[in-house]
């Protein structure tokens, strides 16, 4: 079955960067995923697309703090210079048979 | 630059059928282009409910099948979700969505708020 799971919060300081984590159930580690941001109050937006090489395609006006990695099943993105307006939920997303969403992460901006 | 909009009555009652809309606009709802409804309760994660494509071919996800219907109206560039014998757990947030090649969500509306209510 695929399933997409992600650590339900992290935190970081303003200016720094974070690392969160996108992790793709056994047998699946050759998918590419999505990356989606949810501030709060607001409907998701669209960041990139992620593949297992680690290479991306990001939406149009996503900013180059935004980027995007990958190592065996699991899936990375990275957000530098952290800004207080990079506070919100973050999904993973893939596909396969259907569209399968990772639970999210609640990232707080310290 | 493609928007989508979703529009439709923001209190249905228990065992009734929601009905939504989704207008798209700057593009073509015969592009290459699956079009999704996503959902999400308050306080939780987004699910997907199904999707459409131009020619009238639909995906579900299995857990809504029973009870979801998707259709589209290419002279009015939209699409549309319909879910029967709803209960206070559809209460949700709807989205609509383009789905990109090969199946990832790359344009989103803003979302509508759907109450399950008497």
């Amino acid at each position: 079955q695929l399933v997409l799971t992600q650590s339900p919060s992290a935190s970081a300081s303003l200016g720094a960067s974070v690392k969160l984590t996108c992790t793709l159930s056994s047998g699946h580690s050759s998918y590419a995923i999505a990356w989606h941001q949810q501030q709060p109050e607001k409907g998701p937006r669209y960041l990139m697309k992620l593949n297992s090489d680690g290479s991306h395609s990001k939406g149009d006006g996503i900013p180059d703090r935004f980027s995007g990695s990958s190592s065996g099943a699991e899936r990375y993105l990275t957000i530098s210079s952290l800004q207080s307006e990079d506070e919100a939920d973050y999904y993973c997303q893939t596909w396969g048979t259907g569209k399968v969403f990772g639970g999210g992460t609640k990232l707080t901006v310290l | 630059q493609v928007q989508l909009q979703e529009s439709g009555p923001r209190l249905v009652k228990p065992s009734g059928t929601l009905s939504l809309t989704c207008a798209v606009s700057g593009g073509s709802i015969s592009s290459s282009n699956w079009w999704s409804w996503i959902r999400q309760p308050p306080g939780k994660g987004l699910e997907w409910i199904g999707e459409i494509y131009h020619s009238g071919s639909t995906n579900y996800n299995p857990s809504l099948k029973s009870r979801v219907t998707i259709s589209v109206d290419k002279s009015k560039n939209q699409f549309s979700l319909n879910l029967s014998s709803v209960t206070a757990a559809d209460t949700a947030v709807y989205y609509c969505a383009r789905t990109g090649d090969p199946g990832y969500f790359d344009c989103w509306g803003q979302g509508t708020l759907v109450t399950v209510s008497s």
